[in-house]
């Protein structure tokens, strides 16, 4: 069964303490992705990559920071440097940077 | 910077009755259009696109228009249904690149039985 996961789906965390969030996709595709929402909010790009050990920064990367060692994984870390860290984190997954993204489920992360 | 500007923010209709969204961008590169649909708690889902090169794509009740000059483009559905309920959300491109997307901030649809 193919596709995006993101685990886990509620993350509850202690101010000033770092958080990973994961997204693993079995899709062989090059180019990954993690955006925020907010409430009211469309999505805001945080980070991409957009093949393995390669990644750029996105509108909001300030306070985030990310890998991408494997092609099928890209981890998302939350700093404490992130001010207002309570979201709805989404990963997406492209064949590469010119197809359509395709969305995992989606981690909240609610900090305390 | 580049925005993609989406109304309205919320819409109701009865079931059987059309609904229509609209979006308008700022980056006369941009070249993919995408439409999203996201049921609460969950992660959004494609559910149409469109290219610059084409001015109107269909795929069943859904449908989305292109107006490059005027730099605007809608979402369509026609006879609703209580399961089309979601936000939905539409995206441009930023320059040529399908990968590097602007949302809109969404379009919560409820439709009434």
């Amino acid at each position: 069964d193919g596709g995006i996961t993101q685990s886990p789906k509620y993350l509850f965390r202690k101010e000033g303490q770092n958080v990973t969030l994961s997204c693993e996709q079995n899709l062989n595709h090059d180019a990954m992705y993690w955006y925020r929402q907010d409430p009211g909010q469309g999505l805001r790009l945080i980070y991409y990559s957009q093949i393995v050990n390669d990644f750029q920064k996105g509108d909001i990367a300030e306070g985030y920071s990310v890998s991408r060692e494997k092609k099928e994984s890209f981890p998302l870390t939350v700093t404490s440097a992130q001010k207002n860290p309570t979201a709805f984190y989404l990963c997406a997954s492209s064949i590469n940077k010119d197809n359509e993204q395709f969305f995992g489920p989606g981690t909240r992360l609610t900090v305390l | 910077g580049e925005n993609v500007e989406q109304h309205p923010s919320t819409l109701s209709v009865q079931e059987g009755d059309s609904a229509v969204i609209k979006c308008t961008y700022s980056d006369s590169a941009s070249n993919y259009f995408p439409w999203y649909k996201q049921e609460l708690g969950k992660g959004p889902q494609l559910i149409i696109d469109i290219r610059s090169n084409v001015g109107e794509k269909k795929d069943q009740r859904i449908a989305v228009t292109l107006n490059k000059t005027a730099k605007h483009f809608s979402l369509h559905i026609t006879e609703t249904q209580p399961e089309d309920s979601a936000v939905y959300f539409c995206a441009a491109s930023i320059g040529g690149s399908q990968g590097n997307l602007i949302f809109g901030k969404g379009t919560k649809l409820s439709v009434k039985p």
